[in-house]
């Protein structure tokens, strides 16, 4: 495989369950991104990874927990979410800062009943 | 608040006509500038990234980038119906901060 892959592609849950998105790079990049896209508004930054450290915190709620265990993959674990979290969550990589390209992966369409 | 200005389109243009995309940002410290195109449905695929006052080439693609004014645009020859995407452009300030506008939609008419 190559690129960003993530899974699900599609993902339904109600406000009470506990699920996680997982993303993986094969690029040998060593930063990783958490993006929320919602429609007609631009590209949201919720985390950010590098070397597995987290460097960026986006002033998300706490019902949205990162995980990153390698410079690879990166988790994204939901609990307890509202309607208004129903969006494409996009994963993305970049070989180093920000200030390189970043490769996204296809995004979990997540929808919150 | 740092922003990314994109005209939300949509950018009507004939089949074989230049398109033409512009983007303004508000810090003046931004360093990197990148335009990605998006099919609908679809990831973000880098275009373009450039980061020098001046132009950038590749392809049918052309960047613009213009410091002082804070302006970005991005230049497409020949447009083709498969062009017709949603293309957004991003700035970065360095670290790991990519702010992104909201995208102008792009119409290629056969």
């Amino acid at each position: 495989e190559t690129g960003v892959t993530q899974t699900p592609r599609h993902l339904v849950m109600g406000m009470t369950n506990k699920k996680s998105l997982k993303c993986e790079q094969h690029l040998g990049h060593n930063a990783m991104y958490w993006y929320k896209q919602s429609a007609k508004k631009p590209l949201e930054l919720m985390f950010v990874y590098n070397f597995k450290e987290q460097t960026e915190n986006n002033s998300v709620p706490s019902r949205f927990s990162p995980e990153c265990p390698n410079s690879s993959h990166l988790f994204l674990h939901l609990h307890t979410l509202q309607p208004e979290d129903s969006a494409l969550y996009l994963c993305a990589s970049s070989q180093d800062s920000a200030d390189q390209p970043q490769h996204f992966g296809d995004g979990t369409r997540l929808s919150i009943l | 608040q740092k922003e990314v200005e994109q005209n939300s389109g949509p950018l009507s243009v004939p089949e074989g006509a230049i398109a033409s995309l512009n983007c303004t940002y508000s810090d003046r410290g931004s360093q990197s500038f990148f335009w990605y195109r998006q099919y609908s449905g679809k990831s973000p695929e880098l275009i373009m990234f450039i980061y020098s006052n001046g132009d950038k080439e590749d392809g049918r693609f052309t960047a613009q980038l213009n410091k002082a004014s804070q302006y970005v645009s991005l230049l497409i020859r020949d447009s083709q119906p498969s062009d017709s995407a949603t293309y957004l452009c991003a700035a970065s300030t360095g670290g790991f901060k990519t702010i992104f506008g909201a995208g102008t939609r792009l119409f290629v008419k056969a």
